[in-house]
């Protein structure tokens, strides 16, 4: 099956501070998703983004599916960032579409 | 606001005590999904619901089944927990057949075996 893994797998942050992850796949993907898991365990949507870039205020999101690669940036970071940082990649199949999910990158942003 | 919802929250039974976890969601969405989620690892899939179309993953253990009496919720029996078991049970749904076919996640459902 397609394999993904994400770098850094831990990153320790100051408040205020910029930063980059990285999600690289195995395989040809219909789609990209990035999730954040807060310390609850509640998985929320960040991006949709399958190519090209999308910004949604602090986040943006880059996806390069040539390169089989995707990047999530984090600009100003917050103490509410903290968390897990998933991205997941799609594969259509005939009865709905599958999440393969990648390895994590686990964020502390500290004041 | 529509949303996936799981109940309930915090489960804790016994060894080899049958337990059943639910999930419903508002959001009218044809696919039901299953995830187990063990501690610092990522959320694995164990099968989804294409309408009433049952899919299991290969490698789901027989010990965990599912049930989707309609489209709006869906359950996950496990038939005799053991202490592996022990792990967060996500559920999510999505729209197939739309452009775009983003899955959205409840709250989860951390279940304690004893």
């Amino acid at each position: 099956g397609i394999q993904v893994e994400q770098s850094p797998p831990d990153l320790i942050l100051q408040e205020g501070a910029n930063s980059t992850l990285r999600c690289n796949f195995s395989d040809s993907v219909n789609n990209l998703q990035w999730f954040h898991q807060n310390p609850w365990g509640q998985l929320i949507n960040l991006f949709y983004i399958p190519s090209g870039t999308k910004q949604n205020g602090r986040l943006s999101a880059t996806t390069v599916a040539t390169e089989r690669y995707s990047l999530l940036y984090i600009s100003s970071s917050q103490t509410t960032d903290s968390g897990v940082y998933f991205c997941a990649v799609e594969v259509f199949t005939g009865g709905g579409n599958k999440l393969t999910f990648g390895t994590g990158t686990q964020l502390k942003v500290e004041l | 606001d529509a949303m996936v919802i799981q109940n309930p929250r915090y489960q804790v039974t016994q060894f080899g005590k049958p337990v059943t976890l639910s999930c419903s969601q508002t959001l009218n969405h044809n696919v039901m999904y299953w995830y187990q989620q063990k501690s610092s690892q990522a959320p694995k899939l164990l099968f989804h619901y294409y309408d009433k179309d049952f899919n299991n993953e290969a490698d789901t253990p027989d010990n965990f089944q599912s049930r989707r009496p309609n489209t709006s919720f869906c359950f996950l029996d496990i038939r005799s927990p053991g202490l592996g078991d022990a792990a967060m049970y996500l559920c999510a749904t999505s729209r197939y057949g739309t452009s775009a076919v983003t899955q959205y996640f409840g709250p989860g459902t951390r279940l304690l075996v004893l």
